[in-house]
């Protein structure tokens, strides 16, 4: 069972934006700052998106962000596009221990 | 360009040892703490173990403490991950990642990732 708790799926047009959520505790995502986000397409390694709970590696678009309530995480994408299509996973650092999300999968309609 | 490369990986019996590596090439290899994280099928991304760039500390999940050893040598650019008394449940790809920030031990987040290396546990 995983640590951190996302939605199994979502879903939108293209065009539309959606928010996917990443719920942990104050142990993990509500005790520290790091929070990552990572993208993966079938057959590929996972891709960093999102790091430092809302901050974008070099290479990522903008339609990408990142954001922390409490113990919850939140990845925002705008303007979906096809090529965004994929499993989304979140990560946060937890003093000791790395705890990941299960995935949501992200399908356009 | 960063890059990671795995090798290793197969088929192994249940009981059995398996030594995985990692090769690293565009970037200061030992300035950076260095990562294994596996995926078994249709489950999302474990985190195993961490080793610091230059002294060697070493941190483990509680799934992998015990069995897999994590080293590195620096004069190669290499990352090693030694697996002992594997179990079904280890079938997996493993990936090395790196951290995104030189000079931490913490697990920030992992900018570069390998392209794996499949380990199936054979009864």
């Amino acid at each position: 069972q995983s640590a951190l708790t996302q939605p199994h799926s979502v879903s939108g047009a293209p065009g539309e934006s959606l928010t996917i959520s990443c719920t942990g505790t104050n142990r993990d995502i509500g005790g520290y700052d790091f929070v990552s986000w990572y993208q993966q397409k079938s057959g590929q390694a996972p891709r960093l998106i999102i790091y430092d709970v809302d901050k974008r590696p070099s290479g990522v678009p903008d339609r990408f962000s990142g954001s922390k309530s409490g113990d919850t995480a939140y990845l925002t994408i705008s303007g979906l596009q096809a090529g965004d299509e994929a499993d989304y996973y979140c990560c946060s650092y937890a003093g000791g221990d790395v705890p990941f999300g299960g995935g949501t999968k992200l399908t356009l309609l | 360009e960063e890059q990671l490369s795995e090798s290793g990986g197969g088929l192994i019996q249940r009981g059995g040892s398996v030594k995985l590596s990692c090769e690293a090439s565009g970037f200061t290899f030992n300035i950076f703490a260095m990562n294994w994280v596996r995926q078994a099928p249709g489950r999302g991304p474990e985190w195993l173990a961490t080793i610091s760039g230059s002294d060697g500390s070493t941190y483990y999940a509680d799934s992998a403490q015990g069995r897999f050893i994590i080293s590195r040598d620096n004069s190669k650019n290499t990352l090693f991950l030694h697996l002992n008394s594997l179990r079904a449940d280890d079938t997996a790809v493993y990936y090395c990642a790196k951290v995104e920030r030189p000079y931490v031990d913490w697990q920030t987040a992992f900018d570069v990732w390998g392209h794996g290396t499949k380990v199936t546990v054979t009864s």
